[in-house]
């Protein structure tokens, strides 16, 4: 069976500072996709960032990048330069081959950006 | 239309009956996804439709939850006796049958069992 863990319950980061949100993951299969979402307050869920399991370099988008350790199943989200919106709940969610298109999600990590 | 669209987005019901929530997907988008999620917790899978089909049902909870699809669009999550437990809110999602493809999520059905 798959599984997404995401440890950091709760993380602060001051503005302007990076942070990095933790994701590791388990599965046999070597297929597989990594994706970050965000959820703010008002509830809505924004794709972020999306790594494939064969994809060479780290993917990037913005202010995001994923820090994907294949060896060490983690795909950690990094933010740079953090702003006061960028408070949220963050997912990190997993697609497998053998599981067709179904995305299982961690159960997430509260980023709080103080002033 | 031009989102994931989600009715009824508030419902209250009293323990026992039976609540319907209704997913109306973006245009085009060949798969479908119920989550559930409850108060300041993650997304619990619920199932997913390629077209009118589920392939995986493996998250509903009990027999009292079904759902289905047809014309590989608008889908309806039922819950039968709803309990206490039920109450959670209820996210639709759709994607293209794209690998990378992300799901775009509905503002989701807020339910409430009393």
């Amino acid at each position: 069976a798959q599984k997404i863990t995401q440890t950091q319950p709760g993380m602060f980061v001051q503005e302007k500072e990076a942070v990095t949100l933790d994701c590791t993951y388990d599965t046999s299969d070597p297929s597989y996709g990594l994706f970050w979402y965000k959820q703010p307050s008002s509830g809505e869920m924004i794709f972020l960032i999306y790594q494939g399991s064969y994809d060479q370099q780290n993917a990037t988008e913005g202010r995001y990048s994923l820090n994907f350790q294949k060896a060490r199943k983690s795909a950690n989200l990094v933010i740079s330069a953090s702003q006061l919106g960028d408070s949220a709940m963050y997912f990190c969610a997993m697609r497998i081959r053998d599981s067709g298109y179904a995305l299982n999600f961690g159960k997430g990590t509260s980023l709080l950006v103080t002033p | 239309g031009a989102g994931v669209s989600q009715s009824p987005s508030n419902k209250v019901t009293e323990k026992g009956k039976d609540v319907e929530l209704r997913c109306d997907p973006i245009s085009g988008h060949t798969a479908l996804y119920w989550y559930r999620q409850s108060l300041g917790q993650g997304l619990e899978f619920l199932i997913y439709f390629q077209g009118n089909s589920a392939p995986d049902k493996s998250g509903l909870p009990s027999d009292r939850f079904s759902a289905e699809r047809t014309g590989g669009s608008v889908s309806t999550l039922t819950i039968q006796r709803t309990q206490q437990e039920d109450s959670a809110v209820y996210l639709c999602a759709s994607s293209s049958l794209s690998w990378a493809g992300e799901l775009f999520f509905g503002e989701g059905s807020r339910l409430t069992v009393l």
